[in-house]
């Protein structure tokens, strides 16, 4: 089993549009977890920090389940600005070092 | 967040070769990372570049083949020795903020191919 899986994509949504990627990953003692957006051809850039709570950031809403070890982006009302890959990402302590996993990422498609 | 670059940009390189990509801060960071990103791949960290001492590998990664230099607190080389085809890949660093939620910020990367 993957340490992070995600859903594989394509999503292809319209504008204004509704999405939502979901993540899970294997290592229960994990402690933070993050969102990072990937446009093509560029580097990695964080878009959500996920805390124990949810925490919403404009029309993002990042979600985690502990328990079920579960993770959840959800996007409203789609721009075509938000086409790119969605990388969900968890940091574990592996050896006394801190270090990220990526899962394999998300791929958004927003058309008109 | 701080400002990272990285040089080169991008290169193309003969098997057989070695390249030293070089990775630049605009302030000092506590923790600086290398990763690959193989064509239509996610991220992999190849090790974490500790300033005065050597690195830390992940599994599959050895010195030998990636050695690593952390001078100071604002900049690291990673070289990739000996290449291959197969070392085709973008080569990105990162810096985290040391805290231990760990958020990273990569640099620009450097897309490396070798014929």
């Amino acid at each position: 089993r993957k340490e992070v899986e995600q859903d594989p994509g394509p999503f292809n949504v319209p504008e204004g549009a509704t999405v939502a990627f979901n993540c899970t990953y294997s290592n229960s003692a994990s402690q933070s977890f993050f969102w990072y957006r990937q446009d093509c051809r560029k580097e990695p850039k964080l878009l959500m920090s996920v805390y124990s709570s949810g925490n919403e950031d404009g029309r993002f809403t990042a979600q985690l389940n502990r328990a079920s070890q579960y993770i959840s982006l959800l996007i409203r009302d789609s721009k075509l600005s938000d086409s790119a890959t969605y990388l969900c990402v968890v940091n574990m302590v592996s050896g006394g070092y801190n270090k990220l996993i990526f899962g394999a990422g998300t791929r958004l498609a927003v058309h008109p | 967040s701080a400002v990272i670059s990285q040089k080169p940009s991008r290169d193309i390189c003969q098997r057989g070769t070695s390249l030293t990509i070089q990775c630049q801060v605009d302030s000092q960071v506590t923790m600086m990372f290398w990763y690959r990103q193989q064509p239509g791949q996610s991220l992999t960290l190849i090790a974490t570049a500790n300033q005065g001492s050597e690195a830390t590998y992940e599994s599959g990664f050895v010195i030998d083949k990636f050695p690593i230099s952390r001078p100071n607190l604002t900049f690291s080389t990673l070289t990739v020795s000996n290449m291959s085809p197969e070392d085709s890949s973008i080569y990105l660093c990162s810096v985290g903020d040391g805290s231990s939620y760990n958020e990273q910020f990569f640099g620009p990367g450097t897309r490396l191919t070798v014929l």
